[in-house]
């Protein structure tokens, strides 16, 4: 267990369906991000919150739809998703922004 | 845009050999912090540097930032096949509103 805790660890999910990642610290930490993950490409950052504020919305195409309740809770809403949405997602945190992540162990997605 | 280089993105060693990376920023940064990701796993946070010329070692891993904040280097005494994973470097521009970007990484493989 890192801290950062991910589920599901894996979905398969259809073209039309909506689905939710989720993700919780209990470290305390401020900061909370969402990344992609894809084969031979660098981490890829979609959505920062400090403080329950989005911070950082990295030009991510709307199907993707992030809400933090609360500093230790943050999800990413998901719908009519692509075949190159299928990827690891990573969830983040930090005590405070860049500052010392602490990964959770993601959320391998498959769009079928 | 800024980038982070990381070169080479794959590195075979040796059991017992050393290993070095670098990863090289086209602007001056204000840190730079290395990962570790394991296969199949999740990017581990191993170090954070701050200042120009800092050195920092963990047991047998040496991390180096450079004189002009712009290269560091991860040196790798007597690799073991425990240190089988991917290195990525995050490095963060100074400046607010800045945000951490990563490296592709380096795979580095160990024969036994």
């Amino acid at each position: 267990e890192t801290g950062v805790t991910q589920t599901p660890r894996h979905l398969v999910m259809g073209m039309t369906n909506k689905k939710s990642l989720k993700c919780e610290q209990h470290l305390g930490h401020n900061a909370m991000y969402w990344y992609k993950q894809s084969a031979k490409k660098p981490l890829e950052l979609m959505f920062v919150y400090s403080l329950e504020e989005r911070v950082e919305n990295n030009s991510v195409p709307s199907r993707f739809s992030p809400e933090c309740p609360n500093s230790s809770h943050l999800f990413l809403h998901l719908h009519t998703l692509q075949p190159e949405d299928s990827a690891l997602y990573l969830c983040a945190s930090s005590r405070t922004r860049n500052y010392g992540y602490t990964f959770g162990s993601g959320t391998r997605l498959t769009v079928v | 845009g800024q980038q982070v280089m990381q070169i080479p993105q794959y590195q075979h060693v040796q059991e017992g050999e050393d290993f070095t990376t670098y990863c090289n920023s086209s602007t001056t940064l204000s840190n730079i912090q290395w990962y570790k990701q394991r296969p199949g796993g999740h990017p581990v946070f191993l170090i954070q540097l701050v200042k120009s010329g800092e050195v920092k070692k963990q047991k047998r891993l040496t991390f180096q930032f450079g004189e002009a904040k712009k290269n560091s280097s991860l040196h790798i005494t007597a690799t073991q096949t425990t240190d089988v994973g991917t290195y990525f470097c995050g490095r963060e521009p100074a400046g607010a509103n800045s945000k951490l970007t990563f490296g592709k990484g380096i795979t580095l493989s160990v024969r036994p």
